[in-house]
This record gives C-alpha cells, structure tokens and sequence, in this order.
C-alpha cells in the first residue's frame, strides 16, 4: 500500500458527461501529480501542484482542470467526455517536488461509453 | 527537451536468466533525477530505485541493479536470475527538478518471464 488513495477505483459514464476524480496524497507529501495511461500514450503527465498551486503542466485538455484544497487532497475534473478519455488515471505523491519519488495510487480506471 | 527512450517494448526470457532493460534519456539540465518503476498486472505503479544526477555509483538491490552512465545517457537496469514474479511492465522517468519538477516517463518495457 503507498499511502496514497484514490477514488473511485472504478467509473464508467456516457459521452459528454462530466466526472470527478479524487486523491488523497500520503501523510506529510505537498505535492500531487496527475497522470493518464492510455495503451497507446503510455504514462502521460497532465498536471502537477505543490502545497496548492500549480507547479507544472503537461498535455493536459482544455476539457480536463484540476486543483489542490488546503487539506491537500486534489481533484481532477474531466468534463465533455469523449471516447478517446477512457483510461487509466492515475494520482502519485511526493513529499517535495520532481526530485523526490512519487509514490502513486491504484488509479481511477475511466471508461467512457 | 527531457525524454526518456526506453527501445525495448517487449521482452521475453526464461526463469532464472538475466534480463537488462535499457533507457537512455534527453535533457538539458546538469542536475536531474532518474527513476524506475514497476507496474505488475495488477495494475498499480510501484517504486523501484531514484538516482540523482551527481551520483553515477551503480546500485545493487538484491537481485536488482541498475547502471548510471552519464556519458551515454544511460541508466539501464538489470535482473538477475529473473523469477515469474518479476512479470511486469517497467517504466523509466526523468525529473528536471531544477526547471519544473514534472516526471517524464518512456513507454516502459513488458517483461515476460516464462516458467
């Protein structure tokens, strides 16, 4: 178990539709990234925050947006699904930034129908 | 731009034989972090090494090692004596921590181990 929880494990939804997807980082980590894995992208970084701000920025959408609260639990929110959306999300921590390992959660396995 | 090449998409060896994933990375910065990973079928990522960019000692974990060389850009990591268990995909990254922190993962290598 990494200390890091995600939820929910499982969601699947229409087209268009509008999702939230939760994480909580390990006790005492300030910095949460955001992944996506797809079978044919691979691992890729959409968005990263540090103590609630925005550190770094990936290839994430204009229809994805994420944020970090002060309790440092983030959420990423996906919005006018498409077919294309449904992947593996994964969420990982780190006590400092990049130089640090992150250690990730379960995933949040989307799928969009 | 950081990048992490890791060639090998699929390998397959027989129980007990070694096995080297390779990964060679692209970045600018003189000070860097190199990472790998497992992701087993079950699905979830799991931390394997973390080697900064000052410190070319290779590290031997078990069966596990890995090889740094800065001047090819290289952090290869081998298995020795590979067991079914060791069947996962694994992924190499990079952080530029000194720029903007993110990990950059290659497309990571499915390993086989065959009974």
């Amino acid at each position: 178990d990494s200390g890091v929880t995600q939820t929910p494990k499982h969601l699947i939804t229409a087209t268009g539709q509008r999702v939230t997807l939760r994480c909580s980082p390990r006790s005492g980590d300030l910095s949460v990234y955001w992944y996506q894995q797809s079978l044919d992208q691979g691992l890729q970084f959409l968005i990263q925050y540090y103590n609630g701000e925005e550190r770094a920025k990936g290839n994430i959408l204009e229809r994805f947006s994420a944020q970090q609260f002060p309790d440092l639990h983030s959420e990423l929110n996906l919005s006018s699904l498409e077919l294309g959306d449904s992947a593996l999300y994964f969420c990982a921590s780190s006590v400092d930034g990049g130089s640090a390992e992150a250690f990730f959660g379960q995933g949040t396995r989307l799928t969009v129908v | 731009a950081q990048k992490v090449t890791q060639a090998q998409t699929e390998i397959s060896v027989v129980e007990k034989e070694d096995v080297t994933l390779d990964c060679v990375y692209e970045t600018r910065d003189t000070t860097y972090y190199l990472f790998w990973y497992k992701q087993p079928p079950s699905g979830e990522l799991v931390f394997l090494i973390r080697r900064n960019s000052f410190d070319e000692q290779n590290e031997i974990s078990g069966r596990y090692s890995w090889n740094f060389q800065k001047s090819t850009s290289s952090f290869n990591f081998t298995i020795t004596a590979s067991q079914v268990v060791d069947s996962a995909v694994y992924f190499c990254a990079l952080s530029e921590a000194w720029r903007d922190d993110k990990i950059i993962f290659g497309k990571g290598t499915r390993l086989h181990i065959l009974p």
